[in-house]
C-alpha cells in the first residue's frame, strides 16, 4: 500500500471549514484515498473514500488532485464534535478481495476544533 | 442494529493469564479483523479473516490466535498473557467498501 504523509496536528474555529491534507505521492492506478477518524476512546469512523474524482457526502467532501499525488479532506463547517484524529489511508479497490482489504492506519492528524 | 460489539470493555488480566476478547458483527461481513493500538500510535492488524473457516496473519500476530467458525463471530485468544500486550484492541468488519469498528477492549497486564 501507497505511504501517506499528514500533518502532526491542526487547528480549527468552529463553524468554520476544516482542510485536512494528505500526501499519497506513490500512489498507484488502482488504490482508493480512504478518509476514518477517531474520536478520543472510541473506535475509528469512516467518512469517506475516492479514487480521482472528488467525492462528497453528508459528512465531507474529499478533493484529490489531477494527478492524484495528494488529496484534501473538507469537513465543511466544524463542530466541537468534530475534534478527534484523522486518518488517510491509500488501498487497492474495495473489491479487490482477500489481503487487499486490510487498512494500514498512519498516526494521523489531530484535529482540534476550537469554540 | 447493534453493528460490531466487543466484549469486555475493560479487563486486567495477570501475566500468564489466558483469555479470549469477543467479537460479533450482525451485518453478514465477510471481512473481520482484530487491530491494537497503543499510545501515540495507529491501530495495528493482529489477524484478519475473509470468511467463515478462513483467517490469516496481521503484522503483529505473535502471543494471539483466531478463529472463524462462523460468518458474526471472530474472537481474538491471548494464549499467555504479557505485559506488552497491554493496549486497546479493536475488532472491524467489513463487506466491500467501509470497515465498521467496535467500541474497543482496553486491557491491561500486570
Amino acid at each position: 500500500d501507497a505511504k501517506t504523509t499528514q500533518p502532526t496536528s491542526m487547528d480549527c474555529a468552529e463553524g468554520r471549514a476544516a482542510n485536512l491534507p494528505c500526501n499519497h505521492s506513490t500512489i498507484s492506478g488502482n488504490e482508493y484515498v480512504y478518509w476514518y477518524r477517531q474520536i478520543h476512546s472510541q473506535g475509528p469512523q469512516y467518512i469517506i473514500h475516492g479514487l480521482k474524482n472528488n467525492e462528497t457526502n453528508e459528512m465531507a467532501s474529499l478533493i484529490i488532485t489531477e494527478d492524484r499525488k495528494s488529496s484534501t479532506l473538507i469537513l465543511p463547517h466544524a463542530t466541537l464534535r468534530d475534534t478527534a484524529v484523522y486518518y488517510c489511508i491509500v488501498r487497492p479497490a474495495p473489491n479487490s478481495g482477500g489481503s487487499n482489504y486490510k487498512l494500514t492506519f498512519g498516526k494521523g492528524t489531530l484535529l482540534t476544533v476550537n469554540p | 442494529n447493534a453493528g460490531v460489539t466487543q466484549t469486555p470493555k475493560f479487563q486486567v488480566l495477570k501475566t500468564g493469564q489466558s483469555m479470549t476478547l469477543q467479537c460479533a458483527q450482525d451485518m453478514n461481513h465477510e471481512y473481520m479483523s482484530w487491530y491494537r493500538q497503543d499510545p501515540g500510535m495507529g491501530l495495528r492488524l493482529i489477524h484478519y479473516s475473509v470468511g467463515a473457516g478462513i483467517t490469516d496473519q496481521g503484522e503483529v500476530p505473535n502471543g494471539y490466535n483466531v478463529s472463524r467458525s462462523t460468518t458474526e463471530d471472530f474472537p481474538l485468544r491471548l494464549l499467555s498473557a504479557a505485559p506488552s500486550q497491554t493496549s486497546v484492541y479493536f475488532c472491524a468488519s467489513r463487506r466491500t467498501t467501509e470497515a465498521f469498528f467496535g467500541q474497543g477492549t482496553r486491557l491491561t497486564v500486570v
